[in-house]
């Protein structure tokens, strides 16, 4: 059991690049979201769904784009990448709302130049 | 904006000394949750403590909440150099289970052995 999987573990863009960061969970779980950790921050969520074709801005969510055609994947692209993007991204989910706990994966620590 | 706020941000003790972290948070809550973030790693869940409990045990972990002065604690007994770690609560506003988990900035716990 794999559990939530991100990809890629590291990543480096230049400024205006765009990419996207991939999430999946193999545990059927409705809820998904997408978090930003920057030193003396803490946790931001960006973007998160309760289910495939329902998504939701979080606090941070410009400059982020998010869709879930699935139950397994949720997906957060970058259309064009900004100095100020550069962070420690983790992908987490839970089985139905925010009463259990969140399974978070390992994240994607990503640098823009 | 960012719900939760623990106390202190860095702790240091030896092995064997007991760690407490207290976390405050500004609205009314469905539940309170704590996680640990071993460097570099994911968020891996500690405890979920639900507005209506007052206390919750697991192993040597132990979280009290206080709704009437909106704080938690997290007490770790008997401390190893493993404990080591960054710990965060995380707050669900009542009527929001499906909406966000607000992160507070964290507690940076240093056991020396």
């Amino acid at each position: 059991n794999a559990g939530v999987t991100q990809t890629p573990k590291f990543q480096v863009l230049k400024t205006g690049q765009s990419m996207t960061l991939q999430c999946a969970q193999d545990m059927n779980h409705e809820y998904m979201s997408w978090y930003r950790q920057d030193p003396g921050m803490g946790l931001r969520l960006i973007h998160y769904s309760v289910g495939a074709g329902i998504t939701d801005q979080g606090e941070v969510p410009n400059g982020y784009n998010v869709s879930r055609s699935t139950t397994e994947d949720f997906p957060l692209r970058l259309l064009s990448a900004a100095p100020s993007q550069t962070s420690v991204y983790f992908c987490a989910s839970t089985p139905a709302g925010l009463t259990s706990p969140l399974h978070f994966g390992n994240g994607t620590r990503l640098t823009v130049t | 904006s960012q719900q939760g706020e623990e106390d202190p941000q860095a702790l240091s003790i030896q092995e064997g000394e007991n760690a407490t972290m207290n976390c405050s948070y500004k609205t009314s809550i469905n539940n309170l949750q704590w996680y640990r973030q071993n460097s570099g790693r994911g968020l891996v869940h500690l405890i979920l403590i639900r507005s209506n409990e007052r206390e919750k045990h697991s192993g040597r972990l132990r979280v009290t909440l206080d709704t009437s002065k909106k704080s938690s604690s997290l007490l770790i007994t008997a401390s190893r150099a493993a404990d080591t770690a960054s710990y965060f609560c995380a707050t669900v506003d009542r009527g929001s289970t499906l909406g966000r988990l607000y992160f507070g900035r964290g507690t940076q716990l240093t056991v020396w052995p």
